[in-house]
């Protein structure tokens, strides 16, 4: 156990819906970052928070939103979902900002149908 | 984005035997981690590298930072079953940067 949660586990829903999933870090890291994992495109680098403020941005769809909250939970907003978003959605979280060791969740299993 | 080549893209091995796996940049990187991922798991932290050379063990897994700063090896010796999974490479172009991951070595192990 990372110590890293992540909520829905799976989550089944239509094209065009939108979709929340939910992070918490490890107690005491203030760093989350989100990936998304897909069959054929392997771990894909989203969007990384640093204390409330975002601070990195990788392959995030403009369809795509994320915050974190003052008790440092995350949220990954997916909006007019396609088929091709079903993927793992991962939530990972680190001490700081530029601490290499990040430890991920369980992830969240959404499927579009 | 960069690219990780990660090399095999699988193995079935038996067990009892070693393993050997690497990952390979056209860039230059400043760390390297290696994950393993369990089925319907996320990935989980074996083994992180922070210098051109460095050699470091956990167990009976091994890694290195390559000299060029552009690879990595991942070595498992005496596999057992539990070894089963999905191994990933991650490189960082700088500190602070974000990590590119490598798609993965599938490992099986025949008892």
């Amino acid at each position: 156990d990372s110590g890293v949660t992540q909520t829905p586990k799976h989550l089944i829903t239509a094209t065009g819906q939108r979709v929340t999933l939910r992070c918490s870090p490890r107690s005491g890291d203030l760093s989350v970052y989100w990936y998304q994992q897909s069959l054929d495109q392997g771990l894909q680098f989203l969007i990384q928070y640093y204390n409330g403020e975002e601070r990195a941005k990788g392959n995030i769809l403009e369809r795509f939103s994320a915050q974190q909250f003052p008790d440092l939970h995350s949220e990954l907003n997916l909006s007019s979902l396609e088929l091709g978003d079903s993927a793992l959605y991962f939530c990972a979280s680190s001490v700081l900002t530029s601490d290499n060791e990040q430890f991920f969740g369980p992830g969240t299993r959404l499927t579009v149908l | 984005g960069q690219q990780l080549n990660q090399s095999p893209q699988s193995m079935f091995i038996q067990e009892g035997e070693d393993v050997s796996m690497n990952c390979t940049s056209s860039s230059i990187f400043n760390t390297w981690l290696w994950y393993k991922q369990d089925p319907g798991e996320g990935p989980v932290l074996l083994i992180a590298l922070y210098k051109a050379g460095e050699l470091t063990s956990n167990g009976r897994l091994t890694a290195q930072f390559g000299i060029t700063r552009k690879d990595s090896f991942l070595n498992i010796s005496a596999s057992i079953p539990s070894d089963v999974g999905i191994y990933f490479c991650a490189g960082q172009l700088g500190t602070g940067n974000q990590f590119y991951f490598g798609t993965g070595t599938s490992l099986t192990v025949i008892p």
